[in-house]
C-alpha cells in the first residue's frame, strides 16, 4: 500500500545553519504537500508540489520534487528560532483519494 | 463558520466509559480526515470521508472506534469502552476533493485533547 517515509525523526541546529527533510514514498506521487506544526499547535499547510521536478520557494524554504514524483525536500536556509515545530510531508497517490502524511521531523533550533 | 471547529477542545474520562468527538469541517469540503496524535509523535491516520463514497476505516485501531458523517458535513468520532492508550490529541482536517493538480489544502481544526484516568 501507500506508504510515505520522512526523516531525519529529528534534527538540532545552532541558529543560522541549514536544515534539510527528506520525503520518500514507496509510489509515484500526483503531488505532495509540506505542513507545520508548531509546538501545542496544530498542522498548517506550507505548500503543494505537483509538477516532475518543481522547485518552489518561500523566502528561506526550498521544496522540491523529484524527477520520478517518488520524493521531495524542505530545506531551511539560515535557521531561525521562530522555525521550531515539526515538518510534515504528506504525499497523494494517483490510485488514491487521499494524502498520507509521513512521521514528522521535528526541528529544534539553539539561539 | 471560518475553519474547522473541533469539540470539546478537552476531555477527561474515566476507562471504560464511551466519549464522542465532534468536528465541523470548513463549509464546502467533501474531505474529511481523522487524526490520532499522541505527545510528541506524528500523525496517526484513523479515517477518512470523501463526499458520499464510503469511508477509509483502515486507520481505526481497534472496533472501539467508530466515526460517522451526516449530511456530508459534521463528523462524529466515537470511542467506546475508553482505554489508557487512547489518550491523545485527536485532529480533524477538512478539504476540497482530493483531485489530481487542485490545491487541496488539508485545514486541521485544534483538537480535542482526550485524557482517560
Amino acid at each position: 500500500g501507500q506508504q510515505v517515509m520522512q526523516i531525519p525523526q529529528y534534527q538540532h541546529v545552532q541558529e543560522g545553519e541549514d536544515f534539510t527533510t527528506y520525503c520518500n514514498s514507496s509510489t509515484t506521487l500526483s503531488n505532495i504537500q509540506w505542513y507545520k506544526q508548531r509546538p501545542g499547535g496544530h498542522p498548517v499547510f506550507l505548500i503543494q508540489l505537483v509538477k516532475s521536478g518543481e522547485v518552489k520557494k518561500q523566502k528561506r524554504l526550498t521544496f522540491q520534487f523529484g524527477e520520478a514524483k517518488k520524493n521531495s525536500s524542505l530545506h531551511i536556509t539560515a535557521t531561525q528560532t521562530t522555525d521550531v515545530g515539526t515538518y510534515f510531508c504528506a504525499g497523494k497517490g494517483y490510485n488514491f483519494n487521499k494524502f498520507y502524511f509521513g512521521s514528522g521531523t521535528k526541528l529544534n533550533v539553539k539561539p | 463558520g471560518a475553519g474547522v471547529s473541533q469539540s470539546p477542545s478537552n476531555k477527561v474520562t474515566e476507562k471504560g466509559k464511551d466519549v464522542e468527538l465532534r468536528c465541523d469541517p470548513i463549509s464546502g469540503h467533501t474531505a474529511l480526515y481523522w487524526y490520532r496524535q499522541s505527545l510528541g509523535q506524528g500523525l496517526e491516520f484513523l479515517i477518512y470521508f470523501q463526499g458520499n463514497s464510503a469511508p477509509d476505516k483502515s486507520g481505526l485501531p481497534s472496533d472501539r472506534f467508530s466515526a460517522e458523517r451526516t449530511g456530508g458535513s459534521v463528523s462524529t468520532l466515537t470511542i467506546q469502552r475508553t482505554q489508557q492508550e487512547d489518550s491523545a490529541v485527536y485532529l480533524c482536517a477538512s478539504s476540497l476533493a482530493s483531485t489530481t493538480g487542485g490545491n487541496t489544502e488539508a485545514f486541521f481544526g485544534q483538537g480535542t485533547r482526550l485524557t482517560v484516568v
